[in-house]
């Protein structure tokens, strides 16, 4: 079936660095998507990998290894506007959807806290 | 670039009323839009993929009477609870894709109460 992994809530310093892993088991891959959602509101798009490796985004990273069904958003010099939930999501082209792209399954969500 | 915007942010309405949502893709074409549920610190659930002039596709779960889809042009979805009750009370959020792009572009979501 399919499965995607990350931690339910990780607590960090403002200043810090946190790392948000993600590990999946889907029947095919085509790509790897991060967004942020602030509470009571809709998600917005961070990053995604299609390819092995790190992708840069300002203070933002996310790092893919397909070999390994594995990824990780890496937040920098975190600030307290960054408490947020941080959604993984794959594209699945093998699941039936209207989508040619493939139909995307999203994680539970991984609630990251700043504090001062 | 990619902005979708979803219309209206709250509705607080009668049980039995029917509400409709409007999600609207600003600066791009969006041939597929999608339609999610979320419930209080749960994740995203899809409940259907719609393609512009043809029938939405409804996860299983997911009654297309109740909800009925409207994908009228390469810009424009609706959803219409139909008949609502108070299950019914949750934030729904369209996503949009260009055609162009990879991700999914969501809109501002809408919080639905029925009383």
């Amino acid at each position: 079936g399919q499965n995607i992994d990350q931690p339910t809530e990780m607590t960090a310093t403002e200043g810090a660095i946190v790392q948000i892993n993600c590990t999946y088991q889907t029947s095919g891959f085509n790509g790897l998507f991060w967004y942020q959602q602030h509470a009571g509101e809709a998600p917005t798009f961070l990053s995604y990998n299609v390819l092995d490796g790190l992708e840069e985004k300002g203070r933002f990273s996310s790092f893919l290894s397909r070999s390994k069904g594995y990824s990780y958003l890496l937040l920098k010099e975190l600030q307290m506007k960054d408490s947020a939930s941080y959604l993984c999501a794959v594209r699945d082209p093998l699941v039936m959807t209207t989508d040619s792209w493939g139909k995307f399954q999203f994680g539970a969500g991984t609630q990251v806290v700043v504090t001062p | 670039g990619a902005v979708v915007s979803q219309h209206p942010s709250w509705v607080i309405c009668k049980s039995g009323t029917s509400v409709k949502i409007e999600c609207r893709s600003l600066d791009f074409q969006a041939t597929t839009m999608f339609w999610y549920r979320q419930f209080p610190k749960q994740s995203l659930m899809l409940m259907a993929t719609s393609n512009e002039g043809s029938k939405a596709t409804y996860e299983q779960g997911v009654e297309k009477d109740k909800f009925l889809i409207n994908h009228a042009s390469l810009t424009l979805s609706t959803l219409t609870v139909t008949s609502a009750h108070p299950e019914d009370s949750s934030f729904y959020i369209c996503s949009a894709r260009d055609i162009r792009d990879q991700p999914q572009h969501f809109g501002d979501g809408t919080r639905l109460s029925i009383l």
